[in-house]
């Protein structure tokens, strides 16, 4: 069965610096986002991405964040300079665009960000 | 502004004790409503999604419902696997594709 696959599961960081995180999303998807968690709290949206752009995202997804489509198969979301709160597990998901896709968003299994 | 809210936080049920997991929500107008599963340190697992109020959809144990103010996840005869957070989002109308997570039930099934 296709599944979001994500790299890598644990990323340890010095605050200050730039992190990438790695998404293959399943192959026929054509949409993309970037959600994350921080430990005991909600799920969070940060990024929806279509056809090459940023289609929504959300307060969080400053000037710190960027994602990127680098090739035909991976999706990458770039911290420039990390800070300590910024340590949550970082969700990437895709879904398929069309009526019976029913809009459902499939989620990778995460990678863990520390920042120390 | 979309909310959703998940109660209880926590429940602890004897294997075979049945229950209801409720999900409030706030959305300027409904896309869908969406249940998934998550296990410790991994991602959410699509279990359902719901269009309108009356929908019904059912998969082994858990069936889930749709009301125009909440929904809830009914687990029938539960097992040991079934512990897990069971996590609920929206996604407005009008919005773009964003899910709106409520903060989750934990859900410890005992042998």
């Amino acid at each position: 069965e296709p599944e979001v696959t994500q790299t890598p599961s644990h990323q340890v960081t010095q605050m200050g610096q730039e992190v990438i995180l790695r998404c293959v999303p399943i192959s026929n998807h054509l949409y993309f986002y970037w959600y994350r968690q921080i430990l005991g709290q909600k799920v969070e949206f940060l990024v929806s991405f279509y056809n090459n752009e940023i289609s929504e995202k959300s307060e969080i997804f400053d000037d710190q964040f960027s994602v990127e489509r680098p090739d035909g198969s991976n999706f990458t979301l770039k911290i420039r300079s990390t800070k300590l709160e910024d340590s949550a597990m970082y969700f990437c998901a895709s879904s398929r665009p069309g009526y019976l896709a029913k809009n459902i968003q499939y989620f990778g299994a995460g990678t863990r960000l520390s920042v120390l | 502004e979309d909310q959703v809210t998940q109660s209880p936080e926590a429940l602890r049920l004897q294997e075979g004790e049945s229950s209801s997991l409720n999900c409030s929500y706030t959305v300027s107008g409904l896309r869908g409503l969406f249940w998934y599963r998550q296990d410790p340190g991994k991602g959410p697992e699509f279990l359902f999604t719901l269009y309108s109020a009356g929908e019904e959809k059912e998969k082994e144990r858990l069936k889930a419902t749709l009301t125009k103010k909440e929904s809830f996840l009914h687990i029938t005869a539960p097992k040991p696997e079934d512990s897990a957070t069971y996590l609920c989002a929206v996604q407005a109308e009008w919005g773009a594709q964003k899910l709106v997570f409520g903060q989750g039930t934990r859900l410890t099934i005992n042998p």
